[in-house]
């Protein structure tokens, strides 16, 4: 039975760094079947896609252009886990965060974390 | 971008009728390679994250009642839950992933009349 467990700080400041982490279990970052991605969900703009990275015979990562600039995710093979790093984050940046696994649809998702951007 | 949208925005039905969701992509979610459409349906509760109802635009989760049904092609779907129970109050969200950025319907809510 797969799971994806976040975790992270509910609080960040504007201009900081949001950083969030999902360990997986039952599962492998590795995989050459599965993606990795994280979403953000927010009254103004609902679900919204940020990136992914997955393992192929290479890793790779894809990022939503409106984060481009600003977004970093990183698996972690030792710890069987991916993160997601977003600099420079403003109040805008307020919503619930998700990380799921996609195996076809997305199939799998963490539990979510609130993260309120406010000084 | 794929732009999904939703209609209706809301709906009350009551129980033991019939709910139906429409989502129409701005283009094809057809991939010909496989010939399968990339367009999954989800439902969200309050407090929770998404659950996958329906992939492939009409392959149920294991574990997804019947009355959950997904139909359509290409870029017309829907979704329909044949008898509403109380416990299908929820949001329903239409999601593409045949491309990046995978996008999401704008969401449709579903509440007992």
């Amino acid at each position: 039975q797969v799971q994806l467990q976040q975790s992270g700080p509910g609080l960040v400041k504007p201009s900081q760094t949001l950083s969030l982490t999902c360990a997986i279990s039952g599962d492998s970052v590795s995989s050459k079947i599965g993606a990795w991605h994280w979403i953000r969900q927010s009254p103004s703009r609902g679900l919204e896609w940020l990136g992914r990275t997955y393992y192929r015979s290479k890793w790779t990562n894809d990022y939503a252009v409106s984060v481009k600039s600003r977004i970093t995710i990183n698996p972690d093979t030792s710890k069987n886990q991916f993160s997601l790093q977003l600099n420079s984050v403003t109040p805008e940046d307020t919503a619930v965060y998700y990380c799921a696994r996609q195996a076809g649809s997305f199939d799998i998702w963490g539990q979510g974390t609130v993260v309120t951007v406010s000084s | 971008d794929i732009v999904l949208t939703q209609s209706p925005d809301s709906l009350a039905v009551s129980l033991g009728e019939r709910a139906t969701i429409n989502c129409r992509s701005s283009q094809s979610v057809l991939y010909s390679s496989n010939n399968k459409d990339h367009l999954a349906w989800y439902q969200q509760k309050p407090g929770q994250p998404p659950k996958l109802l329906i992939s492939w635009a009409s392959t149920r989760e294991s574990g997804v009642p019947d009355r959950f049904s997904g139909s359509g092609s290409g870029t017309d779907f829907t979704l329909t839950i044949s008898s509403l129970q109380a416990e299908d109050v929820a949001a329903y969200y239409c999601q593409q992933y045949y491309s990046t950025p995978f996008t999401f319907g704008p969401g449709t809510k579903v509440d007992i009349k």
